[in-house]
């Protein structure tokens, strides 16, 4: 139980099909991140939120929607997806985030195993 | 210059073997680095921080060289249970979020 739950664990989704995955946050954090694992690929940094604000969107296709309605809880709307989006899609949250170690550890969670046909 | 650069592997060891990972980043503003630790098909888990001073936990020694922006990983008399994928990762240039190498594998075998 690693804190962070992602919902749903696998996910397959047509072209024009509209979906969302969900995580949840039971570690008090304040900060929550989407990253995006494709094979081959190191983890890509999707968006960050920090107090329900979104202060990074690291250049994601508007397809990929992400909604924080409070610190514990964090969205990724998804719609009109390509092939090419079939990834892992992982959740993570931490204490705050800054330059300070203490405040960067990133707690994961298991992550939503996408497949687009 | 890509932001956090590994040697992918594989690392083939038996068991006992000492093996070292290298890192290096870009970002020369970069404040906190770490190891993580990925097992096949889960998520990703702090191994342990890197410190300016060079750290140790166990078998697991991590070091920082800032002027060179290289950081390494020695694991000493490996087990089997070593066996995974590690990550090297640094914050990004605003200190807002981490970012992670391609990771290397290490298999060690008995």
């Amino acid at each position: 139980e690693t804190g962070v739950t992602q919902t749903p664990r696998h996910l397959v989704m047509g072209m024009t099909n509209k979906k969302s995955l969900k995580c949840e946050q039971h570690l008090g954090h304040n900060a929550m991140y989407w990253y995006k694992q494709s094979a081959k690929k190191p983890l890509e940094l999707m968006f960050v939120y920090n107090f329900k604000e979104q202060t990074e969107n690291n250049s994601v296709p508007s397809r990929f929607s992400p909604e924080c309605p409070n610190s514990s809880h964090l969205f990724l709307h998804l719609h009109t997806l390509q092939p090419e989006d079939s990834a892992l899609y992982l959740c993570a949250s931490s204490q705050g985030t800054g330059p300070s170690s203490g405040d960067t550890e990133a707690f994961f969670g298991q992550g939503t195993r996408l497949t687009v046909v | 210059r890509k932001e956090v650069e590994q040697d992918p592997g594989p690392f083939n060891v038996p068991e006992g073997a000492t093996v070292a990972f290298n890192c290096t980043y870009s970002n020369s503003a970069s404040q906190s680095f770490f190891w993580y630790r990925q097992d096949c098909r889960k998520e990703p888990k702090l191994l342990m921080s890197v410190y300016s001073s060079g750290n140790e936990d166990g078998r697991f020694t991590a070091q920082l060289n800032r002027a060179s922006q290289y950081i390494s990983l020695l694991i000493r008399d490996s087990k089997l249970s070593d066996s995974a994928t590690y990550l090297c990762v640094v914050n990004n240039q605003a200190g807002t979020a981490l970012i992670f190498g391609k990771g290397t594998t290490l298999s060690v075998s008995s």
